[in-house]
């Protein structure tokens, strides 16, 4: 069984780095999965951020990736995600994800409540 | 990719069926393997159907999935109270606005 555990600072101020971790459990970040995180606010809805392979290949949605950076952690066998120069725009519910096969998400962390203010 | 369009909102009685719908352009839907996620209140999305029409294990077999053309579309028969929750199709790195389904 996969499990997937974010964690995270909740409260970032303006123009600052966002910085969120998925620690993953029942399998290897090593693994044929590609990891990656999603948002969700009632504004946009649900947005797909980017993914990263165990090999260190990475994808990310244009929307995001002049100030997104994923990476991997294999010995603690966990990812992370790095956003930059965050606004008001970017409170969120920022959920991190595996996938099942192809591009499904078959795998959800319980999401953390990221919220930028001063 | 383009946007995807889905009802915001459907509605029917324990045990009959329904359909949302999930409405992209040749250049996702028509090419592109659709995926169908269920969230509660207060939870993450849990995948329902992926690669079109396939089920991952533990998703019951009264939710199911097909594609045609340019659209897409999750049916669930025998609807039950516990179904109520917000349905969203994802096609590429592009997610559906969500419909609300509603048992009456």
């Amino acid at each position: 069984q996969v499990h997937l555990q974010g964690s995270g600072p909740g409260l970032v101020k303006p123009s600052g780095t966002l910085s969120l971790t998925c620690a993953v459990s029942g399998y290897s970040v090593s693994g044929p999965k590609w990891w990656g995180f999603v948002r969700q606010s009632p504004e946009k809805g649900l947005e797909w951020i980017g993914e990263i392979f165990h090999s260190g290949y990475t994808n990310y949605s244009p929307s995001f990736k002049s100030r997104v950076t994923l990476s991997l952690d294999k010995s603690k066998n966990e990812f992370s995600l790095k956003m930059t120069s965050v606004t008001a725009a970017d409170t969120a519910f920022y959920y991190c994800t595996g996938t099942l096969d192809g591009e499904a998400l078959g795998h959800w962390g319980q999401g953390t409540l990221v919220t930028v203010s001063s | 990719q383009s946007g995807l369009t889905q009802p915001p909102s459907v509605s029917a009685a324990p045990g009959q069926t329904v359909t949302i719908s999930c409405s992209g352009s040749a250049s996702d839907i028509a090419n592109k393997y659709v995926s169908w996620y269920q969230q509660f209140p207060g939870t993450a999305p849990r995948l329902l159907i992926y690669d079109d029409e396939k089920r991952p294990s533990g998703s019951p077999d009264r939710f199911s999935g097909s594609k045609s053309g340019t659209s897409a579309t999750l049916a669930i028969t025998g609807l039950q109270t516990g179904d109520e929750a917000d349905y969203f199709c994802k096609v590429g790195w592009v997610f559906g606005r969500g419909t609300k389904l509603t048992v009456l």
